[in-house]
C-alpha cells in the first residue's frame, strides 16, 4: 500500500479482555516498530521486527503483551488481560532495513473501560 | 538509554511569524540520527526534518531549518512564515546509527497558530 495502515482505528474493550491491534507496513519494508503512546506523552517502543524475527523486544512492558510477524509484512499485537493502564495509542511504523527514518502509521487508540 | 528532552509543552506563533522550538538530548554515541516529526490531530507521525550527526551543515526543508550543536547536545527547530497548517504537536527523536534501532521520542511540544 502507499502507506503503513492500522486497523482497527479505535478500539474500546472491557477490562480482562483480549485485543488484538493490526498493522500493514509499507510493501518492502523488513523493518516494523510497535510503540505506545499515553496521553500528553510522547511514543515509547515496545517491539521491532526485522523479518519476521523480533529483533528488539525490550520495551514490551510485560508477558501480556505479545506480538508476531508471521511471513515478515503484517504485524499483529496481542494483548492479553487488558488493564485500564494499558490505554492509550498504539503506533505502528515500518522502513526500509538500511533506511534511516521510519514511517508510521495513524494509529490505533485503544481505550481499556 | 538516551533521553530526549523538550522543555517546551506549548508554544504559540502569529502567522506568518517564525517560531523555534527547542530539543536537547543525551547520549554517548558519536554518530546518530535526529528528527523532527509533526503529528496532527489525525495522529499519524509525519517526518519534518532529519540531521545526520555527522553533517555539520544545518538541515533545511522549505520553511523549516534546525540549528543542530553536537557539542552542547541540542537540535532546535526553527519555522518560518508559520502557517495554520503547522498547528501540531512537534516531537524531537533520537536514533542511533545502529541499523534498526529504535527511535526515542521527546514529550512533544503542541503548537499553535494564530491567525
Amino acid at each position: 500500500g502507499a502507506g503503513v495502515s492500522q486497523t482497527p482505528s479505535n478500539k474500546v474493550t472491557e477490562k480482562g479482555k483480549y485485543v488484538e491491534l493490526r498493522c500493514d507496513p509499507i510493501s518492502g519494508h523488513t523493518a516494523l516498530y510497535w510503540y505506545r503512546q499515553s496521553l500528553g506523552q510522547g511514543p515509547e517502543f515496545l517491539i521491532y521486527f526485522q523479518g519476521t524475527g523480533a529483533a528488539d523486544d525490550s520495551g514490551l512492558p510485560n508477558d501480556r503483551f505479545f506480538a508476531v510477524r508471521p511471513e515478515g509484512s503484517v504485524s499483529t499485537l496481542k494483548i492479553q488481560r487488558t488493564e485500564r493502564g494499558d490505554s492509550a495509542v498504539y503506533l505502528c511504523a515500518s522502513s526500509l532495513r538500511y533506511a534511516t527514518e521510519a514511517f508510521f502509521g495513524q494509529g490505533t487508540r485503544l481505550t481499556v473501560v | 538509554a538516551q533521553t530526549v528532552t523538550q522543555s517546551q509543552p506549548e508554544m504559540s506563533v502569529q502567522e506568518a511569524e517564525t517560531v523555534t522550538l527547542s530539543c536537547t538530548y543525551d547520549t554517548s554515541e558519536s554518530d546518530y540520527y535526529l528528527f523532527w516529526y509533526k503529528q496532527p490531530p489525525s495522529r499519524q507521525m509525519i517526518l519534518v526534518i532529519r540531521q545526520e550527526a555527522y553533517k555539520q551543515q544545518n538541515a533545511t526543508e522549505n520553511r523549516f531549518s534546525v540549528n543542530f550543536q553536537k557539542a552542547a547536545k541540542s537540535f532546535s527547530l526553527k519555522i518560518s512564515d508559520s502557517q495554520l497548517g503547522d498547528a501540531a504537536m512537534y516531537f524531537c527523536a533520537y536514533r542511533s546509527e545502529e541499523i534498526g534501532n529504535q527511535f526515542y521520542f521527546g514529550t512533544g511540544t503542541s503548537l499553535t497558530v494564530i491567525p
